[in-house]
């Protein structure tokens, strides 16, 4: 079985630049999560989809991060304009209904 | 809020030395407490799920258990391949949330 794919694995950019991140979740799995992880902590929830709908994002910078889930399956997260403290990892998640969470690999973004 | 404590951040051991990682937790309802391996570069791995205080989980040289306030992730004669990062996380009950994570304990087994 196919794990959850993202891309790109690695982006450097300058800050006020914008970067796009793309997760595609295991086959079947309605729920999708995106997390931020700073250099030596532990994921910290940005958003939740629910199919196409969104659960929680009560923790997403609202100002500059939006994300989107269409037709329920791939998602899309996006940063603009990129500060500095936005360097981190941006790790996707996909669950099916209530049940334990699989991680992509990550992307690994870097602001100048 | 929610609140999750590892330790240590940090633990060496020899190969074959057993030890055990602690997890504390504050929550208002726990729906299920989450390990997770996670190495250099990559995305966690999962390990195990807990539900209710008493509940033990083994795999491997790793058991996981768990008390109404803390869980412990035993590791039994470790080796080298066992040097990674252990995430626990705890999911708040009710419904179907995200899951809140502990800054990890980094494991390092020398031969």
């Amino acid at each position: 079985e196919a794990g959850v794919a993202q891309s790109p694995r690695y982006k450097i950019i300058e800050k006020r630049q914008s970067v796009a991140f793309w997760c595609n979740p295991i086959s079947g799995h309605a729920t999708l999560y995106w997390y931020q992880q700073i250099l030596g902590q532990g994921p910290k929830l940005l958003i939740q989809f629910q199919n196409n709908g969104v659960v929680d994002d009560s923790q997403l910078p609202k100002d500059r991060f939006s994300a989107e889930r269409l037709k329920g399956v791939d998602s899309t997260l996006k940063i603009q304009p990129a500060k500095l403290e936005d360097s981190a990892v941006y790790l996707c998640a996909s669950s099916l209904e209530g049940a334990a969470q699989y991680f992509g690999p990550g992307t690994r973004l870097l602001v100048l | 809020e929610d609140q999750v404590t590892q330790s240590p951040e940090a633990l060496r051991l020899q190969e074959g030395e057993s030890s055990s990682l602690n997890c504390s937790y504050t929550v208002s309802g726990l729906r299920g407490l989450f390990w997770y391996r996670q190495d250099p570069g990559k995305g966690p791995e999962f390990l195990f799920t807990l539900y209710s205080a008493g509940e033990e989980k083994e795999k491997e040289r790793l058991k996981a258990t768990l008390t109404k306030k803390e869980s412990f992730l035993h590791i039994t004669a470790p080796k080298p391949e066992d040097s990674a990062t252990y995430l626990c996380a705890v999911q708040e009950a009710p419904g179907r949330r995200a899951l809140t994570f502990g800054s990890g304990t980094r494991l390092q087994v020398q031969p």
